[in-house]
């Protein structure tokens, strides 16, 4: 069946912009993450959904980041005033249930690149 | 988060077994030990997991101390398509469900 997807698969914005990364789960899937990964480390939590609400965002670095999953579906994460430290991969993942025994399946990333 | 040592890196020939460490002396006794790896521009993948026993599936098998404070990733015979970045994870089953991940070992298997 249908892995998690992510578009775009590359962003490259200007400092200042305001840009929106869309998760598409895997069909059924209650549970949605998302994680960043700089080059060269491992992936970093950032957001949890169970369904339509923020279960656990103390991954999110500030206030410009912000997340949604209104329809406890797609998601799609929003970063106001981009940063050159914003640059990143950003990683979406989706489980089953959310319980800590689930394995987690990521999409392939969105590149962002924030000139 | 209980915390996990591998090494930066390893080195294998095709065709060969890979012995991937993992330390985790501060595990707690109702923490589970999983893998991940990720392959070059892919998002992890799961590869397997285990409390206390050994395990196997058909990617690999994890060997785990007998006081839980190591375990060891085995990739019987390792393929080039196996090159990639494992990591090592605690998951705590009453605990958070996020993924910690640590800077894990990159694997180069050699033709």
């Amino acid at each position: 069946g249908a892995g998690v997807s992510q578009t775009p698969s590359n962003k490259v914005t200007e400092k200042g912009k305001y840009v929106e990364l869309r998760c598409d789960p895997i069909s059924g899937h209650t549970a949605l993450y998302w994680y960043r990964q700089s080059l060269g480390q491992g992936p970093e939590f950032l957001i949890y959904f169970q369904g339509t609400g923020a279960a656990d965002d103390s991954g999110l670095p500030n206030d410009r980041f912000f997340a949604v999953r209104p329809e406890g579906s797609v998601s799609t994460l929003k970063i106001q005033r981009t940063e050159r430290g914003d640059s990143a991969v950003y990683l979406c993942a989706s489980s089953l249930s959310g319980t800590s025994f689930d394995t987690q399946y990521f999409g392939p990333g969105t590149r962002l690149t924030v000139l | 988060d209980a915390k996990t040592t591998q090494p930066n890196s390893m080195e294998s020939n095709e065709e060969e077994p890979v012995h991937l460490p993992c330390n985790h002396s501060t595990i707690s006794g109702t923490d589970y030990i999983h893998w991940y790896r990720q392959l070059p521009s892919q998002g992890p993948e799961y590869v397997i997991h285990g409390l206390t026993s050994n395990v196997n599936n058909r990617m690999a098998s994890l060997a785990i101390a007998e006081d839980r404070k190591s375990s060891t990733l085995i990739l019987h015979r390792a393929t080039l398509r196996d090159a990639a970045v494992y990591y090592c994870i605690l998951r705590n089953y009453q605990g958070a469900q996020k993924l910690v991940f640590g800077q894990g070992t990159r694997l180069t298997i050699n033709p």
